[in-house]
């Protein structure tokens, strides 16, 4: 069965900080995805990123940056000079490949981190 | 286009009564998901529709649960029968795929159900 892992419930930073949060992931898989979520307050759940398992290449977006490491199963998620308006829940998530392949969003989720960044 | 929308926002209902919800994805959107999620846990897959289609539903979709996506277009969530567990966050999601071109998945803001 697969299981996604969040180990840190809420981290708390100071503007300006950089901060990770952690991923680690289980599957039986050797294919599959992975994703990144953000929960603001209102609720919906915004898409960050998706990356399946055949490419490890790390990947930066503006002031963030994604880290995949089989090795480890771990896919972690790093804010540069983090904002207020990155406080949020943050979700990891995996899909095995027999949804992912078809272009399903049956996703398993991690149990999220609340990052709240202070002025 | 205004993403997907999901009504009510806000659901109280007294234990033992029925509650449907909607979902209306983005209308070019062909998949439809329904997720749940529980107070400090993160969305946990209900089932979900391609078209009219449901084509997958997990073992949480008890059979007091039934979805619906009459025309492939908007879905309904109906509970019957409310437990106080059923309290929770309904997550609708749609996408896109062809198979040679899949979208990623967009959620609405849920619909929050309190059951007391």
């Amino acid at each position: 069965a697969q299981k996604v892992t969040q180990a840190q419930t809420e981290i708390s930073v100071v503007e300006k900080e950089d901060v990770t949060l952690d991923c680690v992931y289980e599957t039986r898989d050797t294919t599959y995805y992975l994703f990144w979520y953000k929960q603001p307050p209102s609720g919906e759940l915004v898409f960050l990123i998706r990356r399946n398992s055949f490419d490890e290449q790390n990947e930066i977006s503006g002031r963030y940056s994604w880290n995949f490491q089989k090795s480890t199963s771990s896919f972690n998620f790093t804010i540069t000079a983090s904002q207020v308006v990155d406080s949020a829940v943050y979700f990891c998530a995996l899909s095995e490949s027999q949804y992912s392949g078809a272009g399903s969003y049956q996703l398993t989720f991690g149990k999220g981190t609340k990052l709240s960044v202070i002025p | 286009d205004t993403g997907v929308s999901q009504n009510p926002r806000h659901k109280i209902t007294k234990r033992g009564q029925n509650v449907t919800f909607r979902c209306d994805p983005i209308s070019e959107h062909n998949r439809l998901y329904w997720y749940r999620q529980t107070l400090g846990q993160g969305p946990e897959f209900l089932t979900y529709f391609q078209n009219e289609a449901q084509l997958e539903k997990s073992r949480l979709l008890s059979d007091r649960f039934s979805a619906e996506r009459p025309k492939g277009s908007f879905s309904t969530l109906e509970i019957q029968r409310t437990e106080q567990g059923d309290s929770a966050m309904y997550l609708c999601a749609s996408s896109f795929t062809t198979g040679l071109r899949n979208t990623e998945a967009f959620f609405g803001q849920g619909t929050r159900l309190t059951v007391v």
